[in-house]
């Protein structure tokens, strides 16, 4: 059980490039969830999808950002253009359910640094 | 708005130095209060869940315990690897059961 993994584990850009972010859910979890720790701050949610869909994007900045989970394959949070207060860390979780029931699992996370 | 506040933001105990760690919450409707620990540099590592006033959870050295105010973390006789940042984190079953509401979190130093 590889459990939830995200890539890359660094990722280093412009201003104004854009960032692609991908998680895969543990093995059985169709739920998956992304959060964002900034520096100095606590983890914040931005967005719950499951397959196909998004079911709650109310933390998700209004520009530039936006997430995917598509029927095949990990999920994508997309940052275009991105400026430095983007660099924090993305960290993806899953679950079995909706409710987190059987818990949330979160993956090791991808650090973003803009330059 | 729900709102979670840990205290304190950090604390340093000596080896077997026994403490507790505070979260307090504010929530509409709590469906769950969760215990993470986190290393430097990796994910939340899932440590507890908690969902009723007067429910407690053990693993080896940590005791978990909640209250319709609070929860604490209780560490009994830690040891140098216990060192980690902390985090408590509420579900709202009332506002939206699919997200956490983290707290700062307490960074805990266990020194030898």
């Amino acid at each position: 059980n590889a459990g939830v993994m995200q890539n890359p584990r660094h990722l280093v850009r412009r201003r104004g490039q854009e960032a692609r972010l991908r998680c895969s859910p543990m093995k059985g979890h169709s739920h998956v969830y992304w959060y964002r720790q900034l520096p100095e701050e606590g983890l914040k949610f931005m967005v719950y999808l499951q397959k196909e869909n998004i079911i709650d994007e109310s933390g998700m900045p209004k520009e530039r950002f936006s997430a995917e989970f598509p029927k095949e394959g990990p999920s994508i949070l997309r940052i275009q253009q991105v400026v430095r207060g983007d660099s924090a860390a993305y960290f993806c979780a899953s679950s079995v359910d909706h409710g987190g029931s059987y818990g949330y699992t979160f993956g090791s996370g991808t650090r973003l640094t803009v330059v | 708005e729900d709102q979670v506040t840990q205290s304190p933001e950090a604390l340093r105990l000596q080896e077997g130095e026994s403490s507790s760690l505070n979260c307090s919450y504010t929530v509409s409707g709590l469906r769950g209060l969760f215990w993470y620990r986190q290393d430097p540099g990796k994910g939340p590592e899932f440590l507890f869940t908690l969902y009723s006033a007067g429910e407690e959870k053990e693993k080896e050295r940590l005791k978990a315990t909640l209250t319709k105010k609070e929860s604490f973390l209780h560490i009994t006789a830690p040891k140098p690897e216990d060192s980690a940042t902390y985090l408590c984190a509420v579900q709202d079953g009332v506002a939206g059961a699919q997200k956490l509401v983290f707290g700062q979190g307490t960074r805990l130093t266990i020194n030898p």
